[in-house]
């Protein structure tokens, strides 16, 4: 079956500079790469998700890139702010199938 | 505004006790789901529903029961509370695309 690893499990930036979070999968059929994040004590939210036919998506300041020949993708924050501070999670899946998720990375941006 | 709602919040119970975990939601999906979430080990899948005849076992189901009264409720048994239980647990449902997941408030289990 599918397994996630997610690096690093905590990152602590300045105000303002960047954040990177990387994951790899081991399921080459895998398709659907979301993201979700968690702020401390709420509930896991969709921030952005990308497909298996595209390289690269953008939101604002929130991108993730995807590799599909090193089965790795990343997420990336810009300019980050202090309410970006959250438990972050990747996970893959075929699509329609359920997700297999990360164990997390702790982000602090710190003022 | 359309929800997943958990409850309780929060649970302490003992060793050997039966409880149960309640989920409902007034969003018209189809799927919902039970997640264990554990620090460090991320959100595992406990036992996942497409429809209201459709029960299925996920990564950790041993020593869970679920029960999927109505499309809009999904409950989860510890069947005899250990201590190892002891976990932050959320519910989810998503559409038939099964694509964004929508998560409930959580629920804090906590066996002594």
């Amino acid at each position: 079956g599918e397994n996630v690893e997610q690096h690093p499990s905590t990152l602590s930036v300045q105000e303002g500079d960047s954040a990177v979070i990387k994951c790899t999968y081991s399921d080459s059929a895998s398709n659907y790469f979301p993201w979700y994040k968690q702020e401390l004590g709420k509930r896991p939210q969709l921030i952005i998700d990308i497909r298996s036919n595209v390289g690269e998506k953008k939101d604002q300041r929130i991108a993730v890139t995807l590799n599909k020949t090193a089965k790795h993708f990343s997420l990336h924050i810009t300019e980050t702010q202090p309410e970006d501070s959250a438990v972050y999670f990747c996970a893959a899946t075929i699509h329609g199938q359920n997700f297999v998720f990360g164990p997390g990375t702790r982000l602090s941006v710190l003022p | 505004d359309a929800d997943v709602t958990q409850t309780p919040r929060n649970r302490i119970t003992k060793t050997g006790k039966r409880i149960m975990l309640e989920c409902s939601q007034t969003k018209g999906h189809d799927r919902m789901y039970w997640y264990r979430q554990d620090p460090g080990l991320g959100l595992r899948l406990i036992y996942y529903s497409f429809d209201v005849k459709d029960i299925n076992k996920g990564e950790i189901s041993d020593g869970y029961s679920v029960s999927r009264q109505a499309q809009a409720k999904f409950s989860l048994s510890p069947e005899s509370a250990i201590p190892n239980q002891t976990a932050l647990y959320f519910c989810a449902t998503s559409d038939l695309s099964g694509e964004k997941l929508f998560f409930g408030s959580g629920t804090q289990l906590s066996v002594l």
